[in-house]
């Protein structure tokens, strides 16, 4: 069964440092979409994905956020200069159509200190 | 803000049904209901979904109230890997991401 995939599954950094967090969707999926979900708390929408743009986007997502799909398969979510608050759980998912049911992948533990 | 309300946590034994429920009383006629579960912090996994009638898959039914003010999501036989947080969300054809709560925290029991 086609799955989510996320790389890498655990990230260190110092604030102030730019990460990039990778995902590859299904295959045959269009929709793309980051939440984050700070530990203890809710999982958050963060992004979607569609043709190349970006289509919605939260309060959560500002400038320090970007999202790209380098090529046919990956889907990456830029932080320039992370902060503290920036700990979380990055989860990326995936969906055939806007309104089909969305597939999230195992996440990458972010740890900014 | 998430349109349904759950409660916060339950139990069920290991090998009986899990009735799981959820209030969406403010619900619009064309929003789907979908059922995710967290288990500890890995990535929401789909369950199911429906809008007016009742679902089976081969993880869970769906029971939807006649008045869809109310569904109940049911694992007929739960087992100890069923324990998780389960999220009740509420969508409509129209809107792509999905607004998660709090979810119910279920613990299945030996």
């Amino acid at each position: 069964e086609p799955e989510v995939t996320q790389t890498p599954s655990h990230q260190v950094t110092q604030m102030g440092q730019e990460v990039i967090l990778r995902c590859v969707p299904i295959s045959n999926h269009l929709y793309f979409y980051w939440y984050r979900q700070i530990l203890g708390q809710k999982v958050e929408f963060l992004v979607s994905f569609y043709n190349n743009e970006i289509s919605e986007k939260s309060e959560i997502f500002d400038d320090q956020f970007s999202v790209e799909r380098p090529d046919g398969s990956n889907f990456t979510l830029k932080i320039r200069s992370t902060k503290l608050e920036d700990s979380a759980m990055y989860f990326c998912a995936s969906g055939r159509g806007d309104q089909e049911t969305q597939y999230f992948g195992p996440g990458t533990r972010l740890l900014v200190l | 803000d998430a349109k349904t309300t759950q409660p916060t946590s339950m139990d069920c034994a290991e090998g009986r049904a899990a009735n799981l429920p959820c209030n969406h009383s403010t619900i619009s006629g064309n929003e789907y209901v979908y059922w995710y579960r967290q288990i500890h912090s890995q990535g929401p996994q789909y369950i199911i979904h429906g809008l007016k009638n009742n679902e089976t898959n081969e993880m869970a039914s769906l029971i939807i109230t006649e008045d869809r003010k109310s569904s109940t999501l049911i694992l007929p036989h739960a087992t100890l890997r069923d324990t998780a947080v389960y999220y009740c969300i509420a969508r409509d054809n129209y809107g792509q991401n999905f607004v998660f709560g709090p979810g119910t925290r279920l613990s299945v029991l030996p």
